[in-house]
């Protein structure tokens, strides 16, 4: 079964830091590429960061680039998101998420996120 | 703001047939597949429909998507009240490099 398990989240003052982490298994994490997505309280999904299936790619949103860095560890099948200047609008439930994919006969391409993680709720107050 | 727009809620009655829609741009929707999830209150999303209109194993086939150009749709035939949930629809944009979600429409069945 495949599972991710995220942890690290907690309670941080403005300007702190958190380092989050996401435990994988059940499937070859070194074959997937893999994102943080995050959740404000009441509010919808937001895309934050991804890193490529070798961790030789990263992408991030805009109000996080240069804060945050996502990084991998294959070996022991764990993702990380380290979030440096934490602001109050980063408060939110932060997930790890698998990505999919496949090129089909036409060459077109496809991918999407499953599963997902439980979650791990990140809040920046003083 | 989100980068994809879908209405913030729907309803409907038992039996009857909802659609939900995702509007984007050719950066995202106009070049890549439309992917939805699902999310029940305190729980994580699921993938509900990928690859515009491909439904993972365990997803009942009263769920379907379709995508036209830069839009796409959630088609939920036969509402039933366990469906009740926030859905969200996603894809890459090659301008943002990055993923987009939709704002997410609350399903509300009367």
């Amino acid at each position: 079964e495949v599972q991710l398990l995220e942890s690290g989240g907690g309670l941080v003052q403005p300007g702190g830091s958190l380092r989050l982490s996401c435990a994988a298994s059940g499937f070859t994490f070194s074959s997937h590429a893999m994102s943080w997505v995050r959740q404000a309280p009441g509010k919808g999904l937001e895309w934050v960061s991804a890193i490529s299936a070798s961790g030789d790619r990263t992408y991030y949103t805009d109000s996080v680039r240069g804060r945050f860095t996502i990084s991998r560890d294959n070996s022991k099948n764990t993702l990380y998101l380290q979030m440096n200047s934490l602001r109050a609008e980063d408060t939110a439930v932060y997930y790890c998420a698998k990505e999919a994919n496949y090129y089909d006969s036409r060459g077109y391409y496809y991918n999407w996120f499953d599963p997902w993680g439980q979650g791990t709720l990140v809040t920046v107050s003083s | 703001q989100s980068v994809l727009t879908q209405p913030p809620s729907a309803s409907g009655t038992p039996g009857q047939r909802v659609t939900i829609s995702c509007s984007g741009s050719s950066s995202n929707l106009g070049k890549n597949s439309a992917n939805w999830y699902q999310q029940f209150p305190g729980t994580a999303p699921k993938l509900l429909i990928c690859s515009n209109n491909q439904r993972p194993s365990g997803v009942p086939d009263r769920f379907s998507g379709s995508k036209s150009g830069t839009s796409a749709s959630l088609a939920i035939s036969g509402l039933q009240s366990e469906d009740e949930a926030d859905y969200f629809c996603a894809t890459w944009d090659d301008s943002l490099n990055g993923w987009v979600f939709g704002g997410g429409t609350k399903l509300t069945v009367l």
